[in-house]
């Protein structure tokens, strides 16, 4: 079976400052990972997808993220965060073939003005 | 494109009551999901539907908790007799295998307060 681990449970950073959220997964077979935010009081919403091809994935607001293969890991990052970057993110992973998602326990980002 | 659409989007009630959470799927989309989200917990899939058929239920807590989807466009989630411990976000997302191959759109969800 397939797992998401997200090590950080909490993540402050000062506003306009870089950060990078980390994920790591495990799994016996190929999958297609993804990232979610979910804004305060909303449902969860697609920050960005790696499905195949290039390993560095651009996805809306300004996120990106690099799939390595060698260290199981999918990492978000953003060079400068605004206040409006101040939600809970989810990594999570679909085995192929298959449509369950799993998700990690999601980290926390705070932006300190 | 509405969006999934989730009511009621707040439910207070007391234990022992019969809860029923709806929730609409984006049209074209064959998958729908339930989730319930707690703090303790995370984010839990609970079931979901491919085709209007119950695929994988395993994540269903217990007999009390039933969910149906009777068409393509409607899908119930029920918690029949309630309880304090049920209290959680329920969310419905829904996919369709298109170029978004896979991607879940998840709706506003349900805030349930079990008294």
């Amino acid at each position: 079976a397939q797992s998401v681990t997200q090590l950080d449970s909490q993540v402050p950073v000062f506003e306009e400052a870089p950060v990078e959220l980390r994920c790591n997964y495990s799994s016996s077979v190929s999958v297609y990972l993804f990232w979610y935010v979910q804004y305060p009081n909303q449902g969860l919403q697609l920050l960005l997808k790696y499905l195949s091809g290039s390993t560095l994935v651009k996805g809306i607001n300004g996120f990106e993220a690099e799939f390595n293969k060698s260290q199981t890991s999918f990492h978000l990052r953003k060079p400068s965060v605004h206040i409006s970057d101040t939600a809970e993110y989810f990594c999570a992973v679909i085995v192929f073939g298959n449509e369950k998602l799993t998700f990690g326990t999601g980290t926390r980002l705070t932006i300190i003005p | 494109d509405a969006g999934v659409i989730q009511s009621p989007r707040h439910e207070v009630t007391e234990m022992g009551q019969e809860v029923t959470l709806r929730c609409k799927p984006i049209s074209g989309h064959n998958s729908l999901f339930w989730y319930r989200q707690t703090m303790m917990r995370g984010l839990e899939l609970l079931i979901y539907f491919n085709n209007n058929v119950p695929i994988d239920d395993s994540g269903m807590p217990e007999d009390r908790f039933s969910a149906k989807m009777p068409n393509a466009s409607f899908s119930t989630l029920k918690i029949q007799p309630s309880e304090p411990r049920d209290s959680a976000v329920y969310f419905c997302a829904s996919s369709g295998k298109e170029a978004s191959y896979n991607e879940q759109f998840f709706g506003p969800g349900t805030r349930l307060t079990v008294l």
